[in-house]
């Protein structure tokens, strides 16, 4: 089945910078893009960019652009999330997702999240 | 980028009742892509409605997809106590795929 299994649980501290990981099984690591969407205490979910473990290729939301970055290693099925120069509305749950099916579908299996809190 | 707004922001009903959540957005949603998920405290979202009207794999048909273009609408028709939820749309048109900021149905 398929399985996305993220890193666990970060605290960190402002300024600093916070690599995520997302590894992937039960299904063909290159055939199916991966999104990363984040979701604050309380609030909803915001999207923040998508990558194609095939060849690499990311797309960011512009809010994250100049702070994020999302790679993928094929030899271990695994993608992750850096996100640099930390602040306290960082914190959140980050979730990886696989799109439901291959080409243009929506998000259908979640990691599990991972809490990131930022604070001094 | 494409702003989605649902409404209400919650809806209270009680089980046995029809909820109808809306989602609009700013700009066309080409190809109609817009999706619903449902979410639970503590948990991450779970896809119920893709292409604004297809269910995925094992979503009762209880609900069920509408809308085209900038109007959409989420349908269950007769809550069970496990429907009490969160739900947000999102376009996955066009990048950034933006989430709408949810509506919560709770307990009458």
């Amino acid at each position: 089945q398929v399985l996305l299994v993220q890193s666990g649980a970060e605290v960190k501290e402002p300024g600093a910078s916070v690599k995520i990981s997302c590894k992937a099984s039960g299904f063909t690591f290159t055939s199916y893009f991966i999104h990363w969407v984040r979701q604050a205490p309380g609030q909803g979910l915001e999207w923040m960019g998508i990558i194609d473990p095939s060849g690499g290729s990311t797309s960011y939301a512009q809010k994250f652009q100049d702070r994020v970055t999302m790679t993928r290693d094929t030899s271990t099925s695994t993608v992750y999330m850096e996100l640099r120069g930390l602040r306290s509305d960082d914190t959140a749950v980050y979730y990886c997702a696989r799109v439901y099916y291959g080409g243009n579908f929506p998000v259908g299996y979640w990691g599990q999240g991972t809490l990131v809190i930022v604070s001094s | 980028e494409i702003v989605l707004t649902q409404s209400p922001g919650t809806l209270s009903l009680s089980p046995g009742e029809r909820a109808t959540l809306s989602c609009r957005a700013s700009q066309s949603i080409s190809s109609n892509y817009l999706a619903w998920y449902q979410q639970k405290p503590g948990q991450a979202p779970r896809l119920l409605i893709y292409g604004a009207s297809s269910r995925a794999t094992g979503i009762p048909d209880r609900f069920s997809g509408s809308g085209s273009g900038t109007d959409f609408t989420l349908t269950v028709s007769g809550l069970e106590p496990e429907d009490f939820a969160v739900y947000y749309c999102q376009q996955y048109g066009s990048s950034p795929f933006t989430f709408g900021p949810g509506t919560k149905v709770d307990i009458k």
